[in-house]
């Protein structure tokens, strides 16, 4: 059983472009979750997808985030236009269906922005 | 108030010892409450989960939940120094569409 899979795992880009991260759940699971992390804090939940429905977005969330799941298989993430608060680490977890919502995560990508 | 709160530590305790952390969360209506270690540069990963008032054991691990008083610990049993990370209180809200973490408590186990 692969655990979730995230891609790159690294991305440095120049302020103001456009970046796009990927996550593969573990098969089977319905749920997927993105969230940001940042040094000496927990995760920050930006989003969550039941199969390919988004059910809820952070109000932290501006517009420059999307996030899209559709075929509620793999989701991506993508920022426009970024600034260099945006540096942190992205996280994606899934969880299975039923009642226990224990989410897995995936190694998480980091993005440094310059 | 943050919706889930820790102490931030560290909080460090000679090998085989008990390490207990604590956490407090303020929406009475949460259902699922999870811990995960997270090691410098890596992800969290998932060790506990509790669901109902009292202990659940694993192993060398303990969580305690009491929902009246909006509480949950973890109790880790015989402390090893690869013990010594991060650990995140998570705390769900609704359902499942949102979990909020708290920030963390760093352990340092000495050898």
């Amino acid at each position: 059983d692969t655990g979730v899979s995230q891609d790159p795992r690294h991305k440095i880009t120049k302020r103001g472009q456009n970046v796009t991260f990927r996550c593969d759940p573990i098969s089977e699971h319905n749920r997927l979750y993105w969230y940001r992390q940042t040094l000496g804090q927990g995760p920050e939940f930006l989003t969550y997808f039941q199969n390919e429905a988004q059910l809820e977005k952070s109000r932290l969330l501006s517009d420059r985030f999307s996030a899209e799941r559709p075929k509620g298989s793999f989701s991506t993430l993508e920022i426009q236009r970024t600034e260099q608060g945006d540096s942190a680490m992205y996280l994606c977890a899934s969880s299975s269906p039923g009642t226990s919502y224990e989410q897995y995560f995936g190694p998480g990508t980091r993005l440094t922005v310059t | 108030q943050k919706e889930v709160e820790q102490n931030s530590g560290p909080l460090s305790v000679p090998e085989g010892a008990i390490a207990s952390l604590n956490c407090t969360y303020s929406d009475r209506v949460s259902q699922s409450f999870f811990w995960y270690r997270q090691y410098s540069g890596k992800s969290p990963e998932l060790i506990m989960s509790i669901y109902s008032n009292g202990d659940k054991e694993d192993g060398r691990f303990t969580a305690q939940l009491n929902k009246a008083s909006q509480y949950v610990s973890l109790l880790i049993r015989d402390s090893q120094p690869s013990d010594s990370a991060t650990y995140l209180c998570a705390v769900n809200i609704e359902r499942g569409f949102k979990t909020i973490f708290g920030a963390g408590t760093r352990l340092f186990v000495k050898a």
